[in-house]
């Protein structure tokens, strides 16, 4: 059974970082892509970035290029978004999601999601 | 850049069939694919590559691709079917994924 388990979401002020953690297991971590989406309350899905199987390739959206980062631990089987400068607008829940295959160059289906982790920006 | 339209809302009685559209120009010429997202839950694959249904999915979910609209049809609704759907494209100029803004749908 494929799960996720996102962790490191919680209240944050405006300018500092956040590191979200994303815990895979019951499937092969690194024959996989993997990606972030976020979800503003009340509001509807938003991708926010991909990285390929083993790493080396990743993607943004424009909304968060500059000052989102992701990666990945293959030998732990973990998937990291790093947010820096943090904005009001950056709130929501961020969910982990992977992959049917294993790049990011190539049309994704999302066939598994996490529950997610709430990120909230408040001074 | 590339835009999903879909309409805020459906609405439809149980045992009748629902209409979710997902519109863009030559979105024919795209993959999508559709996520249900409940209330309170994260979103879960209904469709993919325009037509297919993932195991666990019921017969009575159907998509379709047709050049400016893409469609995921609901047979006999039931209540368990009220949720959120959201359409998916992936942007092969930049490599981007996208979702449409959502469909809420209601049944009476």
């Amino acid at each position: 059974e494929v799960v996720l388990v996102e962790s490191g979401g919680g209240v944050a002020k405006p300018g500092k970082t956040l590191r979200l953690s994303c815990a895979a297991s019951g499937f092969k971590f690194d024959d996989y892509a993997m990606h972030w989406v976020r979800q503003a309350p009340g509001k509807g899905l938003e991708w926010v970035s991909s990285i390929n199987w083993i790493g080396d390739k990743t993607v943004y959206a424009d909304s968060v290029k500059g000052r989102f980062t992701v990666s990945r631990d293959n030998l732990k089987n973990s998937l990291h978004l790093q947010i820096t400068s943090l904005r009001s607008e950056d709130t929501a829940l961020y969910f982990c999601v992977k992959d049917w295959g294993g790049s990011v160059t190539a049309a994704s289906v999302f066939d598994f999601w996490g529950q997610g982790t709430l990120v909230s920006v408040s001074s | 850049s590339f835009v999903l339209t879909q309409p805020p809302s459906v609405s439809v009685a149980p045992g009748k069939t629902a209409t979710i559209t997902c519109e863009a120009d030559n979105i024919g010429g795209q993959t999508v694919h559709w996520y249900q997202q409940r209330p309170g839950q994260a979103p879960v694959l209904v469709i993919y590559y325009d037509t297919d249904r993932p195991s666990g999915i019921p017969e009575r979910f159907s998509g379709s691709n047709s050049v400016n609209a893409a469609t995921l049809t609901i047979s006999r609704v039931e209540v368990e079917d009220e949720a959120d759907y959201y359409c998916q494209v992936w942007n092969a100029n930049n490599n981007h994924r996208i979702f449409g803004g959502g469909t809420k749908l209601t049944v009476l």
